[in-house]
């Protein structure tokens, strides 16, 4: 299957400070990725869907200055969380999907856990 | 809006023996149903999906799952558990009237002995 790269795996901050989350596609072009936020033993929660070249697309009670999509290529989407704090250590986990037929399955990447001390 | 239930938080299963996972849905809609598999601080791993057709979905590491529409559901089902199946499953629904979002259930963990 497709894969879906994401970087870094984990990530440990202070609080205050922004943590930059990477999400690549490796060998296919994604005009559309989305954020997904996993707390323990929990389901997955979808925070944005990030389209290339255009504003994300939040869900309902997500911050989107708190939390800043970029999706400058085809490849690339970017989950900026700012000014971090304690509660916003979670399990980050970004998706695409490898065709515009809306029928095709998600591809996910290996996740990114934030702890914000 | 569309929902989606695993009612198990947790399913005990003996190796070899079959392993079902249960989940139910609730759309507006022709439903496109998905399995995903979770092993710790890891992402997910797609395993099957539902979109049309034979209602007999056959997928990755010997799963399958049957869509049945009369009762909404698509449960998970492999005939000889083994102990590496031991992970956690999400089921997920999309409908494109809903905008395409996929919805996860809240995931079943299934522990597989030895």
């Amino acid at each position: 299957g497709a894969v879906v790269s994401q970087h870094p795996s984990w990530v440990i901050c202070k609080s205050g400070t922004s943590v930059k989350i990477e999400c690549r596609s490796l060998d296919f072009q994604a005009t559309t990725m989305f954020w997904y936020r996993q707390f323990p033993k929990q389901s997955l929660m979808l925070m944005a869907t990030s389209n290339e070249g255009s504003k994300a697309t939040y869900e309902q009670g997500v911050e989107k200055d708190k939390f800043l999509i970029n999706h400058a290529s085809l490849t690339l989407s970017t989950l900026t969380v700012t000014s971090a704090h304690p509660e916003d250590s979670s399990f980050y986990i970004c998706s695409a999907r490898t065709d515009s037929v809306n029928t095709g399955e998600l591809f996910f990447g290996e996740g990114s856990r934030l702890t914000v001390l | 809006a569309q929902s989606v239930a695993q009612p198990e938080d947790q399913v005990n299963v003996a190796e070899g023996n079959p392993l079902t996972v249960k989940c139910t849905y609730s759309v507006s809609g022709n439903p496109y149903l998905f399995w995903y598999v979770q092993y710790p601080n890891r992402g997910l791993q797609f395993l099957l999906k539902y979109i049309t057709g034979d209602n007999l979905v056959k997928g990755s590491y010997g799963f399958e799952a049957e869509f049945n529409k009369s009762q909404t559901s698509f449960h998970l089902k492999k005939p000889s558990a083994l102990v590496s199946d031991s992970a956690l499953y999400f089921c997920a629904v999309r409908v494109k009237a809903a905008g395409n979002k996929l919805t996860f259930g809240g995931g079943t963990r299934v522990l597989v002995k030895p």
